[in-house]
């Protein structure tokens, strides 16, 4: 089974400042992990994607997550915050065995003040 | 343009009143499957399908049907709606040795009064 746990639900940051969202998760298998965005009224997009090659990944738009085997986290900053980047982000496990269902975590809101 | 699209996308329902959502995609994809989203709770899965004639439920199948008589296509079956099926639902493919990674639909908010 897997699981994930997003240790914050709502984040609040100033423009210009660094962004940290944190992640921890579960699986017995080796996992595939992921962030995705989700703006206002909008669907889900794809922030970036751990497969099981480079620990340290790069997504869209200035964020990145580094994968730690040792501390079972996928953290995702970002260095400089946008307003634009007001949204809920949600850590994503998957793995290929049974029935591939994507585990999300509860998602957290990420406030951008001026 | 490679997508998944779901209908309708805004639905306001009564309660027992039968409906269905369609998905389709276009990228010939094998796996397909519905998630609800609830505030605090992320995405859960409902249903899913390996293929053509083959689904089997997910986290949360109660009160929910689907099939899949077509590749492309994966509609999602409420046959006595209730208000705790109020949610957002969101379809998503991918092909089966990749479904690590899934693609989503637009999402459809469903309210049952």
């Amino acid at each position: 089974a897997q699981s994930v746990t997003q240790l914050d639900s709502h984040v609040s940051v100033s423009e210009g400042t660094p962004v940290l969202l944190r992640c921890n998760y579960s699986s017995s298998y080796s996992p595939s992990l992921f962030w995705y965005v989700q703006h206002p009224n909008k669907g889900l997009q794809l922030l970036l994607k751990y497969t099981s090659a480079a620990t340290l990944v790069k997504g869209i738009n200035g964020f990145e997550a580094e994968f730690k085997k040792s501390e079972t986290s996928f953290h995702l900053t970002k260095p400089s915050a946008h307003m634009s980047d007001a949204a809920e982000y949600f850590c994503v496990v998957s793995v290929r065995t049974g029935r591939r269902a994507l585990t999300f975590g509860s998602g957290t809101r990420l406030q951008v003040q001026p | 343009e490679a997508q998944v699209t779901q209908n309708p996308r805004y639905l306001i329902t009564v309660t027992g009143k039968k409906l269905t959502v369609t998905c389709s995609q276009n990228m010939n994809h094998e796996y397909m499957s519905w998630y609800r989203q609830d505030p605090g709770l992320g995405l859960r899965q409902i249903y899913y399908s390996m293929n053509v004639e083959v689904t089997d439920k997910g986290d949360v199948p109660e009160g929910y049907k689907v099939s899949r008589k077509e590749k492309r296509n994966f509609p999602l079956i409420l046959e006595s709606p209730s208000p705790n099926q109020t949610s957002l639902y969101f379809c998503a493919s991918s092909r089966l040795a990749d479904t690590y990674e899934q693609y989503f639909g637009p999402g459809t908010r469903l309210t049952v009064t």
